[in-house]
């Protein structure tokens, strides 16, 4: 069935660091690929997401690139501060056949530190 | 902007008894998801409603109903509540169009049985 791996945390960095967070995924049809964060205590928030292959999506410093070779959605930031620790989710929705329902990968937690 | 709308925030109930989750998506969203996320889990799809049919089931337990009104807003009713149901529920909501769109969620219910 459909389903999304994430690298497993936490991951701990220092302020300014680089970020790499991995995810593959296994899909039948073609997704729609998203990162979510959920910040300590609260809901779900949509940080990016991609369409189709090639596709690069970005926001407040992150970015990721849907790769059907390689069937990965990697988020990456260039320099994380403290106020990205959080949950972040990869996650997918199949494009075609599907009712649309999120498949998430088990979230991968971020600690910055100072 | 709006945004889902969910109530209430916390609930507290005892085994056995029943709890009613209330969610009110974004305007001109025609599209309600529900999820739960267990402690430290990925949240997990249980149902989905479109202009107000059920569309998709997802690990639903049979003690969980659904329904979505004539104003899209849906309720989620849950009887004969056990310590397991212990989590947090997220309401998302999108705009179909012919496709699944970005879900947006709510800030979800934290539901915690005794």
């Amino acid at each position: 069935g459909d389903s999304v791996t994430q690298m497993e945390g936490p991951v701990t960095l220092s302020e300014e660091a680089f970020l790499t967070i991995n995810c593959t995924y296994t899909a039948t049809g073609y997704p729609s690929l998203f990162w979510y964060v959920q910040y300590p205590g609260e809901g779900l928030q949509l940080l990016l997401k991609a369409t189709k292959a090639d596709d690069k999506g970005s926001n407040k410093g992150f970015e990721a690139t849907y790769r059907k070779e390689t069937t990965s959605f990697h988020l990456e930031k260039g320099s994380v501060q403290v106020s990205d620790s959080a949950v972040y989710f990869c996650a997918l929705v199949i494009g075609m056949g599907s009712q649309g329902n999120l498949i998430f990968g088990k979230g991968t937690k971020l600690s910055v530190k100072p | 902007a709006a945004g889902v709308i969910q109530s209430p925030r916390h609930l507290i109930k005892e085994k056995r008894e029943t709890a009613t989750l209330k969610c009110y998506p974004i305007p001109r969203h025609d599209t309600v998801y529900w999820y739960q996320q267990g402690p430290g889990q990925d949240p997990q799809f249980l149902i989905s409603f479109y202009e107000k049919m059920q569309s998709d089931k997802g690990s639903i337990p049979d003690r969980f109903s659904a329904q979505q009104f004539s104003d899209y807003h849906s309720e989620l009713n849950m009887s004969s509540l056990e310590l397991g149901d212990s989590a947090l529920y997220f309401c998302a909501s999108s705009f179909w169009g012919g496709g699944p769109d970005t879900q947006y969620f709510g800030p979800g219910t934290r539901l915690t049985v005794l």
